[in-house]
């Protein structure tokens, strides 16, 4: 089967960083995803590392280990806005390129 | 600007009365996708069209159906819903050729009662 883990909650302060883990194990990979998801709300699209190393798009970053099976989404500068359930996902790398979803990390950003 | 549109976001429907919720989508995608999920739970895939090509997950329940119509459209059907299929349901969309991003609609709250 499939397995991706990562925190069930997380609190923070505005301003500060947080890194929210993921790890997996799949029966294959075409990649990692981050979406982020605010209450009531559909996923929306943060990230993508299909490469070892770290991707930096603004306050977002997100870093891949394939030989670790093992990602994280760190987040600079938090704001209020911040507050949403993270959810790591992996292409499967099958036809259709569905992805397995992670439970979700709720994060919870206080002033 | 929508792209991946589902009508209606908020459903009622009554034990065991079926019912049908609409995904469209702007983007020419081949790959169409419905996930259900329950409240603080990661989005659970039920089936997905490939183009034509249907893919039940495993674990699917028979009551849950879905046609595709056509490109743009895409529709799951509860037959005879239960207390336990109250959720979101999520359409999404993927191009289905290497590049996995989904593109998700804004979801369906299906209420039981």
């Amino acid at each position: 089967g499939q397995n991706i883990d990562q925190p069930t909650e997380m609190t923070a302060t505005e301003g500060a960083i947080v890194q929210i883990n993921c790890t997996y194990q799949t029966s294959g990979f075409n990649g990692l995803f981050w979406y982020q998801q605010h209450a009531g709300e559909a996923p929306t699209f943060l990230s993508y590392n299909v490469l070892d190393g770290l991707e930096e798009k603004g306050r977002f970053s997100s870093f891949l280990s394939r030989s670790k099976g093992y990602s994280y989404l760190l987040l600079k500068e938090l704001q209020m806005k911040d507050s949403a359930s993270y959810l790591c996902a992996v292409d499967l790398n099958n036809a259709g390129n569905m992805l397995t979803f992670g439970g979700g990390t709720r994060l919870m950003v206080k002033p | 600007d929508a792209m991946v549109i589902q009508n209606p976001r908020y459903q009622v429907t009554q034990f065991g009365k079926p019912v049908t919720l609409s995904c469209s989508q702007t983007l020419n995608h081949n790959v169409m996708y419905w996930y259900q999920q329950k409240s603080s739970q990661a989005p659970k895939l039920l089936f997905h069209y490939y183009d034509k090509d249907f893919n039940n997950e495993a674990d699917t329940p028979d009551n849950f159906q879905s046609r595709r119509p056509n490109t743009s459209f895409c529709f799951l059907d509860i037959r005879s819903p239960g207390l336990g299929d109250a959720a979101m349901y999520l359409c999404a969309t993927s191009r289905g050729d290497g590049d996995g991003e989904q593109y998700f609609g804004p979801g369906t709250r299906l209420t039981v009662t």
